[in-house]
């Protein structure tokens, strides 16, 4: 089993910062089958990328992925108020077809 | 637009069984792998099994492997999660989720609580 680890836990910025979250595989993630979700309260999580770069439908270009092998990066180049919430990270690369999520790591405002 | 609606969640006291449903619209369910996922509250996220198209494949999280039961069917476009043996640790929100090895449509969740 892959075990995903994110950092930091909390990271605490202000509205037009630029947030840097990362997201360390125990071992390599096959072809990058890596992705990245928010989360607010009381929603579920919505899917803002995949293939470790790869923005989803309708996500914002100040949100961008990066990384390879066991290390991936989530980016948000400028902190809008509605992108304070949890990041999740989730690998796909196993066989057969079972998944693994980081932790999660909350963004706050400062 | 892509509906997905848990029903089912409830009270249960451990070593019960409870079974967890959701209805899809606004896609063609039968050409989707579907995957429940579940969510302590407060915690993080967590798969728990999904189910090819035609229902020929499931996989399941190890944890519940014996215990929990995906199935679907498409004529109705429904998915289903039996919960047999349930455990105070079963306790969460389920969610159903179109699985394309990722995650792109969710539904609201359903809470399933655990407790003597």
């Amino acid at each position: 089993e892959i075990v995903l680890t994110q950092s930091p836990g909390t990271l605490s910025l202000s509205p037009g910062d630029r947030a840097t979250l990362s997201c360390r595989a125990s071992q390599s993630v096959r072809d990058n089958y890596l992705a990245w979700y928010q989360q607010k309260p009381g929603q579920a999580p919505r899917l803002l990328i995949y293939g470790a770069s790869i923005r989803a439908t309708g996500i914002p270009d100040r949100f961008s992925g990066s990384g390879s092998g066991t290390d991936f990066t989530l980016i948000i180049s400028r902190l809008e108020p509605e992108d304070f919430a949890v990041y999740y990270c989730q690998q796909y690369g196993t066989s057969p077809r079972m998944y693994t999520f980081g932790q999660g790591a909350k963004l706050e405002i400062k | 637009e892509v509906q997905l609606v848990e029903s089912g969640g409830g009270f249960v006291q451990p070593g019960g069984s409870l079974r967890l449903s959701c209805e899809a619209s606004g896609l063609t369910f039968s050409n989707y792998w579907m995957s429940w996922l579940r969510q302590v509250p407060g915690k993080g996220l967590e798969w728990v099994a999904n189910i090819k198209q035609d229902g020929s494949e499931k996989y399941y999280l190890d944890s519940v492997k014996g215990r929990f039961t995906i199935s679907r069917d498409n004529a109705k476009n429904s998915l289903h999660l039996q919960m047999t043996s349930l455990r105070v640790e079963d306790t969460a929100v389920y969610y159903c989720a179109t699985d394309i090895r990722v995650f792109d449509s969710w539904g609201q969740g359903a809470l399933v609580t655990v407790s003597s």
